[in-house]
């Protein structure tokens, strides 16, 4: 089964707004990744984050992680149409296999 | 930088007869990994190469799927026979590889339908 699951599955905000997504996932990690996928460019990398960091920031994202809630969020500020995709977390344990969650479905209305 | 290149990008067949799907990785990168992503869900690992070694094909349902990466460069994931439940889009990536985790780049998939 997969290990991580986002919350919420599905989201509609509009241009300018900010999105926030959420990701538990259930053993321990080394670090957590969050990718999106949209029919345009495919399944692309944002960002990573260790398991010693807490916080970390690209650009209009910003990704925390709480290893202690084993939960981590994505989020993204001032929100375009071209943000439309789905978002994807990624977990690597001790074997760094990465295993993904469910996605969250993200729909940016202009 | 050319990216993970697929092909077919599109792929119809029915129930029992059998598919290839072809995959060219990042020149350089060591590690090729498959993954068979149903809609609705995120990616599933089904295999993963390092150079042309196999790390992990725990997932991999071997009484009908097979793998290879001969010379460590391009890789094909084989089907034989098809079943329903495969209908999927199926990813290859490849990273960097080493002792540390990388960024996987991921191919634009190919789309499998089993009738």
């Amino acid at each position: 089964s997969q290990q991580g699951e986002e919350d919420p599955q599905a989201l509609s905000i509009q241009e300018g707004e900010n999105a926030t997504m959420n990701c538990s996932y259930k053993t321990s990690i080394n670090n957590l990744q969050w990718y999106r996928q949209n029919s345009g460019r495919g399944l692309v990398h944002l960002i990573l984050i260790r398991s010693n960091e807490r916080e970390k920031h690209s650009g209009r994202l910003r990704v925390t992680l709480d290893t202690s809630k084993k939960s981590s969020s994505l989020l993204i500020t001032a929100s375009r149409a071209a943000d439309t995709a789905s978002y994807f977390c990624a977990s690597t344990d001790s074997s760094y296999k990465l295993i993904f969650g469910s996605g969250t479905r993200l729909l940016v209305r202009p | 930088e050319a990216g993970v290149a697929q092909s077919p990008r599109y792929k119809i067949i029915e129930k029992r007869q059998s598919v290839a799907f072809w995959c060219n990785p990042i020149s350089g990168h060591a590690t090729l990994y498959w993954y068979q992503q149903i809609l609705g869900q995120g990616p599933k690992l089904l295999i993963q190469f390092q150079n042309n070694g196999v790390v992990d094909d725990s997932q991999l349902p071997k009484d009908r799927f097979s793998a290879e990466r001969l010379k460590g460069v391009d890789s094909t994931l084989k089907i034989q026979p098809a079943k329903l439940e495969d209908s999927a889009v199926y990813l290859c990536a490849s990273s960097l590889g080493g002792t540390f985790v990388n960024e996987q780049f991921f191919g634009p998939g190919t789309r499998l339908t089993v009738l």
